[in-house]
């Protein structure tokens, strides 16, 4: 059963774009909801997250929108750049709980 | 920020043999550590928990005697994959909790480990 449910899993944006990822998930005890950049060959390296009190948390060029009732969040990277590119997964957790992973979205961004 | 490090980052070994990896976490002490392995092109899949001075919790699925996790300090834990075979070729990552930085939710994960059997 795939509790986190990410689309779209490949997605190419032309620098200076805004890139958009959704991520749905079924569990209602989540409560923590971070996003993972990863480079081929490295590993996760946590990029943003936000718990479900707040709908929007910006850092620098990244947004998490965050709709409770619909359970449904997304990550938007704004200005994107060819440095952009990896591979981005959202993610679920609650307390001490273990973190279930979105499939993944390859970004690729063009000059 | 709390940074958790990985060794070897690749190894190849013969069909038969076993290789452990090893998961420290350099600037604080990680009761919990986690390992993951990827697949090319597909998400991390949980294999276990490690709990620090006791078993480890696996995931459905997951051998516990062919992957072998001994957490013996706060700031270290070995993964060995016994017997391996070529079907065991992946990216195993390790990730660990940092609550005083991260809360308890935030994990942090090493930069993986490239295993490839022959």
């Amino acid at each position: 059963q795939q509790q986190v449910k990410q689309s779209p899993q490949s997605l190419i944006v032309q620098k200076g774009g805004i890139s958009i990822i959704n991520c749905a998930y079924e569990n209602t005890a989540f409560d923590y909801f971070p996003w993972y950049q990863q480079f081929p060959g490295k590993g996760p390296a946590l990029l943003i997250a936000i718990r479900p009190d707040v709908s929007e948390k910006k850092e620098g060029r990244f947004t998490i929108s965050f709709n409770k009732s619909a359970k449904q969040f997304s990550l938007h990277i704004m200005d994107s750049q060819p440095g952009d590119s990896a591979t981005y997964f959202c993610a679920a957790s609650s307390g001490y709980q273990k973190v279930t992973f979105g499939i993944g979205t390859k970004l690729q961004v063009i000059p | 920020g709390a940074v958790v490090s990985q060794h070897p980052s690749w190894v190849i070994c013969k069909s038969g043999t076993s290789v452990k990896i090893e998961c420290r976490s350099l600037d604080f002490q990680a009761t919990t550590m986690f390992w993951y392995r990827q697949f090319p092109k597909q998400s991390l899949m949980l294999m276990a928990t490690s709990n620090e001075g006791s078993k480890a919790t696996y995931e459905q699925g997951v051998e516990k005697d062919k992957f072998l996790i001994n957490h013996a300090s706060l700031t270290l834990s070995t993964l060995t994959v016994t017997s391996a075979h070529p079907e065991d070729s992946s990216f195993y990552i390790c990730s660990a909790r940092d609550p005083a930085t991260g809360g308890v939710e935030t994990q942090y994960f090493g930069p993986g480990t490239r295993l490839l059997v022959l």
